[in-house]
Order: C-alpha cells, then structure tokens, then sequence
C-alpha cells in the first residue's frame, strides 16, 4: 500500500534552533498536510498546500511542497520549548477515484531549554 | 466555531467486551472519518463518510468493526467483540469537501486488557 516515511523519526534540539523534517514518497500527492500532535490530544493542523513547488509559512513555520509531489518539508525556525510534540505530515491520494489522506509515520521533536 | 466533539476521552474493556465511540463533526462539513492511532504510529484510516454514504472503508476490519452515520452529522464506531490489539487512540475527523483540510477531534483512547 502507500506509504509515507518521515525523517528523522525523533530529534533533540536546542532552543532557538532551526528544525528540518521531511516527508518522502514513491506516490504522488495532490494535497499536502502538516500536523502537530500533543500527547492525548489529537492532531492539529500547521499548514496546508495545495500546488507542486507552493511554499507557505504559519509564523515560525514554513513548508513547501516538492515538485515531484513526492514529498514535502517542513521548517522550524527559532524553536521554543512549547514546540515539542509529535508531528506528522499527510498526503492526498486518489484510488479508484476514491480521495483519502495518508499519513505519515511522525517526527517526534523534543527541544531542551 | 466548535470543533471535533468525540466521546468518551478514555475507555478500558477487557477483550471479548464490546465499545462505541461517538463522534460530532464541525457543522457543516459533509465528509467524516474514523482513524485508528496505535502507539508510536500515525493515523490509519478506517472509515470515510460522505453524507450518511459510506465511500471508504477498505481498511475497516469488518468482522468486528461497524460505523455508521445515519443522518449525515453524528457518527458511532462500534468494535465487537474487542481484541488486545484493538488498544489504541480512535480519531474522528471532518472535513468541508473529500479534498479539504482535516481537522481532528481529541480522540478515545481504548485500552483493552
């Protein structure tokens, strides 16, 4: 079946550093969704894109969809503690004409003071 | 505008027991889903309504797994009987259109002993 893989599966940052995740598939995505979820709570959506090569910021967060449409990325600048949590990416595919969003395995980021 | 309403937050059963979940969707929005969280994964799709139609349920493991959305707003999950694996977070999602931004409910998290 398709498959999303992230990377890197965990990181540990320091605060006020940059962060770089990333989203990679042999499919190709018609809609790309970036999701941040907190332990026992469900997802929330960052930032959506809709076009191969659109690249779209949410304050200190910028994601881009690939031009392959094969993947997608996404940016953390001037990290904070707050940000931790796990985040997942999530692509729309069609089958048999039937849309439905994939998602990916997580980025699990933890930022140390 | 409220948001995903899911209840109940936590259930514990013991396996060979039966559970429901409910689900109430952002007003309006047309396309439901109930996804399946294991522990340390992302979201698997179980579900997809449009309306009170269901258009996916391939991944739905139908032996013991029911939903149903009669009147193309509120939804139940309905697991029958329960598995130790079966433990897990169940997210319901809606969204406008197929193709529209998801956005989550904060989930059930099953335990099954």
């Amino acid at each position: 079946g398709q498959q999303l893989n992230q990377s890197p599966q965990s990181m540990f940052i320091q605060e006020g550093e940059d962060v770089s995740m990333n989203c990679t598939s042999s499919s190709i995505f018609n809609t790309w969704l970036w999701y941040k979820q907190d332990p026992g709570e469900g997802p929330v959506l960052l930032i959506a894109l809709y076009k191969a090569g659109e690249l779209t910021s949410n304050g200190r967060l910028t994601a881009q969809f690939g031009i392959t449409r094969k993947d997608s990325f996404l940016n953390i600048s001037a990290s904070i503690p707050s940000d931790v949590g796990i985040y997942f990416c999530a692509g729309l595919v069609t089958t048999s004409g039937t849309y439905k969003y994939i998602f990916g395995t997580g980025t699990r980021l933890k930022v140390l003071a | 505008e409220a948001g995903v309403a899911q209840s109940p937050r936590y259930k514990i059963i013991e396996k060979r027991q039966s559970v429901a979940f409910w689900c109430n969707p952002i007003s309006g929005h047309a396309t439901l889903y109930w996804y399946q969280q294991i522990l340390g994964q992302g979201p698997k799709l179980l579900i997809q309504f449009q309306n009170n139609g269901v258009v996916d349920d391939s991944q739905l493991p139908k032996d013991r797994f029911s939903a149903e959305r009669l009147k193309g707003v509120d939804s139940t999950l309905k697991i029958q009987p329960a598995k130790l694996e079966d433990s897990a977070v169940y997210l319901c999602a809606s969204s406008s259109r197929v193709v529209e931004k998801l956005f989550f409910g904060s989930g059930t998290q099953l335990s099954v002993l």
